[in-house]
C-alpha cells in the first residue's frame, strides 16, 4: 500500500497562476483532508471532505478550492496563486471522525 | 473551543538525555481524542499515539511515553536516553466530538539533540 501520496512534490508559480495539487489515498478511508503549514503556526486545515462529492470548508479556505470526485482523491485548486500561498501543503486521511488521520509526504509550493 | 498549546517552541539535549514535550489543551468535550505526530528533518508527519478521554492510563513503547492528566488538561510526551534520531518538530493534535471531523493542532515543538 503506497497510503497517501501527492503530486506534485515541488512547484514554483508565479502570481495569478493556477494550479492543482492532487492527493491519492489507497486505504478506502472515507474522510480526506488539505492543510497548509506555515513556519510557527502548525497545521492549518484548509477544506476536508466527508465522502465522495462532499466538500466544507476549514480553517482557512480562502483562495482554495477542492473537489472529490472520487473516494480515493482529493484535489486542492489554487485559481490564482498569490505570495500568501508560499507554503507546504499536506493531504490527510482518516476511515471517520476521531480516527487517526495519515499524512501524505507534503507538496512544497513557492508563489513569486 | 478547541485548543492545543505547546508552549515549548525549541527544546536542545544532549544525547542520552532525558526530554519532555509538553502539550495543554482546551476543549468542553467530555469525549475527546488526543495524538501526537513527529515530523523529522524529511518533512513528512509520522502518527506516534492515539489516546481517548477516558483513558487515562500512562503508556510506553519503547523509549517513548506518554503521561496523560484529565485534571490538568495536558497530554505529555517523554523521550528517555534520547538520540539524535529523534531530532523533529513534534505536534500534538486534538479531536473532539464537537469538533466535526476537525483536528487542531498545536505549533509544535522543535527538539534537537546533540550528539
Amino acid at each position: 500500500n503506497a497510503g497517501v501520496t501527492q503530486t506534485p512534490k515541488f512547484r514554483v508559480l508565479k502570481t495569478g497562476q493556477s494550479m492543482t495539487l492532487l492527493c491519492a489515498q489507497d486505504m478506502n478511508h472515507e474522510y480526506m483532508y488539505w492543510y497548509r503549514q506555515d513556519p510557527g503556526m502548525g497545521l492549518r486545515l484548509i477544506h476536508y471532505s466527508v465522502g465522495e462529492g462532499t466538500t466544507a470548508k476549514g480553517e482557512v479556505p480562502d483562495g482554495y478550492n477542492v473537489s472529490r470526485l472520487k473516494k480515493q482523491n482529493f484535489l486542492l485548486g489554487l485559481e490564482s496563486a498569490a505570495p500568501s500561498q508560499t507554503s507546504v501543503y499536506f493531504c490527510a486521511s482518516n476511515r471517520g471522525n476521531q480516527e487517526t488521520q495519515y499524512f501524505g509526504p507534503g507538496t512544497r509550493l513557492l508563489v513569486l | 473551543a478547541q485548543k492545543v498549546t505547546q508552549a515549548q517552541t525549541e527544546i536542545s539535549v544532549v544525547e542520552k538525555e532525558d526530554v519532555t514535550l509538553d502539550c495543554v489543551y482546551e476543549t468542553r468535550d467530555t469525549t475527546y481524542y488526543l495524538f501526537w505526530y513527529k515530523q523529522p528533518p524529511s518533512g513528512e508527519l509520522v502518527f506516534l499515539i492515539r489516546r481517548n478521554s477516558f483513558d487515562e492510563q500512562n503508556e510506553i513503547s519503547g523509549r517513548y511515553s506518554w503521561n496523560f492528566q484529565k485534571s490538568t488538561s495536558s497530554f505529555n510526551f517523554t523521550i528517555t536516553a534520547s538520540q539524535v534520531v529523534d531530532s523533529a518538530v513534534y505536534f500534538c493534535a486534538l479531536s473532539g466530538t464537537n469538533t466535526g471531523n476537525q483536528f487542531y493542532f498545536g505549533t509544535g515543538t522543535s527538539l534537537t539533540v546533540i550528539p
